[in-house]
């Protein structure tokens, strides 16, 4: 089955223990990406990646870290974690198509982190 | 730099009417535009996708419309039933910085 994956689903942590939040698709998609959804502030794009090796910064890219070794993994890493790193996040993933351009975003089903 | 922009932000109608989702956006240069729709509590699910080149997609009793050089984008819902009851989000995916920039959403009740 076509589908992007994240683990984990739900993590409580502390302030400043670092932890990583994997991103998985199994449908060869060039362009992958993470998202963090808050409330009254909608989803903002934090990284986002071309390919492989190719990393760039969303609108949001402050506490995090990615790195794209691997067409199929696009992992996300927040080093010191802080409270307002609180939120709900998903990941993404897009085919490019053939004349430029990308095609329709899969989604993940969410990741939901408490920085206490 | 690029915004994205719903109206209205919640939306309140008696099962079967018909309804217009108004999305717009500020700059032109986009690869496509996509509407999602969102359960409470849950992840996003694609409903429409259009490419920079096309006027309009349907899906069943879904059709979305867009119109790039006023930067507006529709999504009509025909006949709506509670089951539509979510949020409903358009983004773009913008051609000059590879960023998908959303809109922050139509909440829409449909009443029995």
């Amino acid at each position: 089955e076509a589908q992007v994956t994240q683990n984990p689903r739900y993590l409580i942590t502390v302030t400043g223990k670092k932890l990583t939040v994997t991103c998985s698709q199994n449908m060869n998609h060039e362009y992958m990406s993470w998202y963090r959804q808050d409330p009254g502030l909608g989803l903002r794009q934090i990284y986002y990646s071309m390919n492989v090796e190719v990393t760039d910064k969303g609108d949001v890219p402050e506490g995090y870290k990615v790195s794209r070794k691997e067409k199929r993994n696009f992992p996300l890493i927040l080093e010191s974690p802080s409270p307002n790193q609180t939120s709900l996040y998903f990941c993404a993933s897009s085919l490019r198509g053939r004349r430029g351009g990308y095609n329709e975003q899969f989604f993940g089903p969410g990741t939901r982190l408490t920085v206490l | 730099k690029q915004e994205v922009t719903q109206i209205p932000a919640a939306l309140s109608v008696p099962e079967g009417e018909n309804l217009v989702l108004n999305c717009s956006f500020t700059d032109s240069a986009i690869y496509n535009l996509q509407w999602f729709r969102q359960d409470p509590g849950k992840g996003l699910t694609s409903l429409l996708l259009i490419q920079s080149s096309q006027r309009e997609q349907t899906s069943g009793r879904l059709n979305a419309s867009l119109d790039k050089s006023s930067g507006r984008s529709t999504l009509y819902i025909a006949a709506s039933q509670p089951g539509d009851s979510a949020t409903y989000l358009c983004a773009v995916f913008t051609s000059n910085t590879g960023k998908l920039i959303f809109g922050q959403g139509t909440t829409l009740q449909v009443k029995p």
